[in-house]
């Protein structure tokens, strides 16, 4: 079946940075965008960025803009989100998520989630 | 930027009735809104996109209607698993965007 399986939780230092993983199956990778979102505790979502697997084009969110990096690797059907100068408002739940479609569509299915802590 | 404000914050219902939740978009959208449900440690599920078309799985009892500015969530006889947070997101092509709105949780009365 379609499965997006996100890598582990990650505790990092403030100013560090931080890759996640998100490993696409059951479909084919380079079909469809990739989006990345974002949850910190108790809170709402919101959207940081998304990829085109197919060509690499990137679109990332103002707020993300300047600190987030969307890449992939097409040959093992993975999608990387680095996020950069952390900080401890960057502790949160970082989902990927499956367009439908090249441009812009709904978000299905969904990875499991990745906690990053951010902590001195 | 496209806003979404989500009404109202926290929804009590008893388990068999229905409830209603809203999504107001700050300009027109047409049908590009989907709504997802949130469980307690759980990623984001999608129920509806396209404003009214149901996700492969979703039960009938979750229906989506308008269009714009102005959407809805309905769920009917509510049962014990669809008390959880709900979401609106808007996907706009010109220019490319996607906003959530801030969530309704819904709660047992």
């Amino acid at each position: 079946q379609v499965q997006l399986v996100q890598s582990g939780a990650e505790v990092k230092k403030p100013g560090a940075s931080v890759k996640v993983s998100c490993k696409a199956s059951g479909y084919s990778f380079s079909a469809y965008y990739m989006h990345w979102v974002r949850q910190a505790p108790g809170q709402g979502l919101e959207w940081m960025g998304r990829i085109n697997p197919y060509s690499g084009a990137t679109k990332y969110a103002q707020n993300f803009q300047d600190r987030v990096t969307l890449t992939r690797d097409t040959s093992i059907s993975t999608a990387y989100m680095e996020l950069s100068s952390l900080t401890s408002d960057d502790t949160a739940f970082y989902y990927c998520a499956s367009g439908n479609d090249f441009g812009p569509t709904w978000l299905a299915p969904w990875g499991q989630g990745t906690l990053v802590t951010v902590s001195s | 930027e496209i806003m979404m404000t989500q009404s109202p914050a926290t929804l009590s219902v008893s388990p068999g009735e229905t409830a209603t939740l809203s999504c107001r978009a700050s300009q027109s959208i047409t049908n590009n809104l989907a709504w997802y449900q949130q469980q307690p440690g759980q990623a984001p599920r999608l129920l509806i996109y396209e404003a009214s078309t149901r996700a492969t799985g979703i039960p009938a009892r979750f229906s989506g209607g308008g269009s714009g500015t102005e959407f809805t969530l309905t769920i009917s006889s509510l049962q014990s698993e669809d008390f959880a947070v709900y979401y609106c997101q808007q996907y706009s092509n010109w220019p490319e965007t996607y906003t959530f709105g801030q969530g309704t949780k819904l709660e047992i009365k």
